[in-house]
C-alpha cells in the first residue's frame, strides 16, 4: 500500500534561517505531488506542484522552493526564513495516471513556527 | 482564474440535523473535479466526496452527498444526521486538467462546523 512520510511534525526556526522539510512516498511510482501551506484557521495554499524529477510548478512568488530529485521524495527549502513564512506545512501526492477522479492524499504536516 | 470560495467561516448544527457547506468554484477548463476534505483538530485530511464535471448526477457517500448546479457553479456539501464527531473544518477543491502541469488542485478557505449536542 502507499504511504506518504513527512518530517519533521514540528519546527521551530529563527528568522534568517535556512529550512529544509522533506517529503516522501512509498509504494507509487511517478506520483503528483504538492506542497500546500495552512496559516491558522484558514485554507490551504497551493504553494508547488510537480509531475516528475525535477519539475516544479511554483503557484505564489515568495520566499520557498521546491526541489524533487527522485521521483518519490519532494523538498521544500528556503535560505533565509520570514515571519511570514510560518504556518502548517502539508505535502500531499496524487497517483499519476489514475484519472482525475482521485483524491490527493496528504502527510501529517509540518508545524513551523519562526521566532 | 481558477478560484475556490467558501463563505461561510463558521457554521453550527444540532447533532442529528442535516447541514449545508457552501462552496462557488470558476474555471475556464471544461474538465475539472470538485473534492471535500475534512481536517479535524490533529491536522490530518481526510476526503469525503468527490464530483466530476462531467457526471449526470450528484455524488454521494454514506451520509455525504454533493448538492453539484454546474450552471450556478457551485458544489454544496450536505451532511446528514450530524454526529459530534463531524466538528472539524471542511474543504472544498478543485482540480483542473490534466494540463502540461497535471493536476493542479487548489482549495477553499474552508468552514468550520461545530455540532451541538
Amino acid at each position: 500500500s502507499q504511504t506518504i512520510h513527512q518530517w519533521p511534525a514540528t519546527l521551530v526556526q529563527p528568522v534568517g534561517s535556512p529550512l529544509s522539510l522533506e517529503c516522501t512516498v512509498e509504494g507509487t511510482s511517478n506520483p503528483n505531488l504538492y506542497w500546500y501551506r495552512q496559516a491558522a484557521g484558514r485554507g490551504l495554499q497551493l504553494l508547488f506542484y510537480s509531475v516528475g524529477i525535477g519539475q516544479i510548478s511554483s503557484e505564489v512568488p515568495q520566499n520557498l522552493s521546491a526541489s524533487r530529485p527522485q521521483d518519490r521524495q519532494f523538498i521544500l527549502s528556503s535560505k533565509k526564513l520570514l515571519l511570514s513564512d510560518s504556518g502548517f506545512y502539508l505535502c500531499a501526492w496524487r497517483g499519476a495516471g489514475t484519472g482525475g477522479n482521485q483524491p490527493q492524499h496528504f502527510g501529517d504536516g509540518t508545524r513551523l513556527s519562526i521566532l | 482564474a481558477q478560484k475556490i470560495t467558501q463563505t461561510q467561516p463558521g457554521m453550527f448544527v444540532q447533532e442529528k440535523e442535516a447541514v449545508t457547506l457552501d462552496c462557488t468554484y470558476d474555471t475556464s477548463d471544461p474538465s475539472y473535479g470538485l473534492f471535500w476534505y475534512k481536517q479535524p483538530s490533529s491536522g490530518e485530511m481526510i476526503f469525503l466526496i468527490y464530483q466530476g464535471s462531467y457526471d449526470q448526477q450528484n455524488a454521494t457517500e454514506g451520509r455525504y452527498s454533493l448538492n453539484f448546479q454546474k450552471a450556478r457553479k457551485s458544489a454544496n456539501l450536505v451532511i446528514s444526521a450530524s454526529q459530534l464527531g463531524d466538528s472539524a473544518m471542511y474543504f472544498c477543491a478543485m482540480r483542473e486538467g490534466p494540463g502540461t502541469g497535471g493536476f493542479k488542485t487548489i482549495f477553499g478557505a474552508g468552514t468550520r462546523l461545530f455540532v451541538k449536542a
